[in-house]
Parts: C-alpha cells; structure tokens; sequence
C-alpha cells in the first residue's frame, strides 16, 4: 500500500526560499515508471500542479514557477524534496505530495494521474 | 496551457440523486482527462482516469466519458460521502492543469 507524508516549515516569511519533503512507502523512485509529484491548494482555490520527478530524474514544472521551484530526489529512493524561492503571501496553500501513476493513450503515450495523494501541509507566508 | 473549465461552479443536490459535472478543454485532450473528488479535510481522492476507466476501489456509481473537449462525470444515487468538489485534470500536454472545481453541497 503506498502512502506519502510532507514535512517541512508551516510558517515562512516573505523572501524566504520553502522547503518541503516527501516520505513516502509502497514504492521507490529507484523503480522504473515510477514518479512523484507536488500539487497546491490556495485556501478556496482551485488546485494547481507545481512539479514531477520521475525515476529517471527527469523533472517537470509549472512553466509559471520554473524560475523559483527546484524538485529533487532526497536522501533516499523514498524521499523526495521540493524547494521554492522568494516566497510570497500569494504562496500560502496546501502543498500535497502525490503518486504518479501513468495510463497509455490512443496514441501510445504515458498520460499522468495522481495516486495516492498525501494529506497535505499548509504552509502560511506572512511576515 | 490548456485551460480546463467545469460546470456548474456548484450545485445543490439530495441524497438518493443523479447529478452531472461537466469538463470542457480548451482543445482537444482525447481521453487524458482525469477527476478527482476532494472533501474538506482530506487529501482529494482519485475517482476516474483515461476519462472513463474507475479507479480501484471506488463504488460503481461514479462513472465518467468524454473525448475531444468535453467530458462529464456522473454520480448516480448521491450518498452523503460524495459531498464535496469535484475537479477534473488533463494530462495530455504539459503544463498539466486542473478545472476550477465544482461543489457538490446538501439542497
């Protein structure tokens, strides 16, 4: 059974760079296929995907955020962390950490979903 | 980007109804198109992926279809669980992007 867990600081100030981790189990990014991703939820917005790595370490972003998100693998093939620069008030949600899961298309190409999801970390910028 | 829009924004409904959401792309997806069920206080849940295909372990009356650019989900026989919002995702080309949610609340 896979499940993800964040961690990291709950409350940073504006200019500082967010650091989140995911632990996760049921799974390791050492296996082929396999990714993990960060999605966020401003509070009574919509949801918004933030970044993918892959087992490959081949790493996606939000074209909006490239310039300020950094996705890595952690200490492990069970860790994996995302840095964001320059934080804001605008960057307050929920960060979720997310399972990668892929399907094939009509056209014989990876399409990604997210399963599981983690439960969550808000993380409030505020000076 | 592709931009994913749903309708409603949100709706009323009673236990025991039939409701349906709708997700239209801003072009043509084919089927990478997935939903996701989000409850207040939970981590969102994966409902459908590949528009129609039920992920495991969720209860037969959800299901989804759809191709191109526009795709609905239905809930038949509302259970007091399945209040909660709803968004749609496309997977088909990068950035991957969410609709706007629609909320399912108690009429």
């Amino acid at each position: 059974q896979i499940s993800l867990k964040e961690s990291g600081h709950t409350l940073v100030k504006p200019t500082q760079t967010l650091t989140l981790t995911c632990d996760f189990s049921g799974f390791s990014l050492g296996t082929n296929s396999e990714g993990v991703g960060w999605i966020r939820q401003p509070p009574g917005k919509a949801l918004e995907w933030l970044a993918l790595i892959y087992w490959d370490d081949d790493k996606r972003y939000s074209p909006s955020l490239q310039s300020r998100l950094t996705i890595t693998k952690g200490t492990s093939d069970n860790q994996v962390v995302l840095k964001m620069t320059n934080m804001d008030p605008v960057d307050t949600a929920t960060y979720y950490c997310v399972h990668r899961r892929y399907f094939y298309d009509n056209f014989g190409r990876a399409r990604d979903f997210f399963d599981p999801w983690g439960q969550g970390i808000l993380v409030t910028v505020s000076s | 980007d592709i931009q994913m829009t749903q309708s409603p924004s949100s709706l009323s409904a009673s236990v025991g109804d039939t409701v349906t959401i709708t997700c239209r792309a801003s072009q043509s997806i084919s089927t990478s198109l997935n939903w996701y069920q989000h409850s207040p206080g939970k981590a969102p849940n994966l409902l459908i992926y590949s528009a129609s295909r039920l992920q495991s372990g969720v209860p037969s009356r959800f299901s989804g279809s759809g191709s191109g650019t526009d795709f609905t989900l239905t809930i038949s026989s509302l259970q007091p669980e399945d209040f909660a919002t709803y968004y749609c995702q496309q997977s088909f080309s990068p950035p991957i992007t969410f609709g706007p949610g629609t909320k399912v609340d108690i009429k």
